[in-house]
């Protein structure tokens, strides 16, 4: 079985463009997150996708958005760039997005803002 | 704001020894406690998910406590070799299915 597939793996910006960041989860998972480490903190929630609807957000702008397609792929996109939102940005899936299910994560895109 | 607290933050340990760190997490609206172990150049993976208190997960040589009523969670590394290096995250998972994450605790084992 494929693991989750995260691409671009990096990604150089400059400040004021946008980003999108794409995510294929391990297949016959419905459940999609998404989350960003920053030197000296830990994973932050961005958002989770079940069946192609946001089911929870975190405090992040709304500069920070994403959608999950019928298929279960998500994308994140990021507008108008700055440059703290260079960072790893992780996503996840699990099979149901629900107790007892554990994440699944990708390798991670690495997004430097110039 | 939830505050998922693991400590220490980083711990360095003899080959052969045994470590245990601590995860602190709210004791109010619990639905799981999740630990990933995150080694460099990797993606993190998922160790345990662990829902009642009191349970007690082992895989190999790790193994993990929880409690619930106090909101603490214990990992234990049983005779600890170098391939144990890594960062160990647990994530606190409310009702509603959001996951707060620690900001981990790094080890590394000496030869």
């Amino acid at each position: 079985k494929a693991g989750v597939t995260q691409t671009p793996r990096y990604l150089i910006k400059t400040r004021g463009q946008q980003v999108t960041l794409s995510c294929s989860p391990i297949s016959g998972h419905r459940s999609v997150s998404w989350y960003q480490q920053t030197p000296g903190q830990g994973l932050q929630f961005l958002f989770e996708y079940f069946s192609e609807t946001q089911r929870n957000k975190g405090n992040f702008p709304g500069r920070f958005s994403g959608r999950q397609f019928s298929n279960s792929r998500s994308e994140m996109n990021v507008s108008t760039l700055e440059l703290g939102d260079s960072a790893l940005y992780l996503c996840a899936s699990s099979f149901l997005g629900d107790l007892n299910s554990p994440l699944h994560f990708g390798n991670g895109t690495r997004l430097t803002v110039t | 704001i939830l505050n998922v607290e693991q400590s220490p933050q980083s711990l360095h340990v003899q080959e052969g020894d045994s470590t245990n760190f601590t995860c602190s997490f709210p004791s109010s609206n619990f639905y799981a406690l999740h630990w990933y172990r995150w080694e460099t150049a990797k993606s993190p993976e998922a160790l345990f998910v662990m829902t009642l208190n009191g349970d007690e997960k082992k895989k190999g040589r790790i193994s993990a406590t929880l409690n619930t009523k106090e909101g603490y969670s214990y990992l234990y590394i049983k005779g600890s070799q170098p391939e144990d290096s890594a960062t160990y995250l647990c994530a606190f998972e409310a009702a509603g299915n959001k996951l707060t994450f620690g900001g981990g605790t790094r080890v590394l084992v000496k030869p």
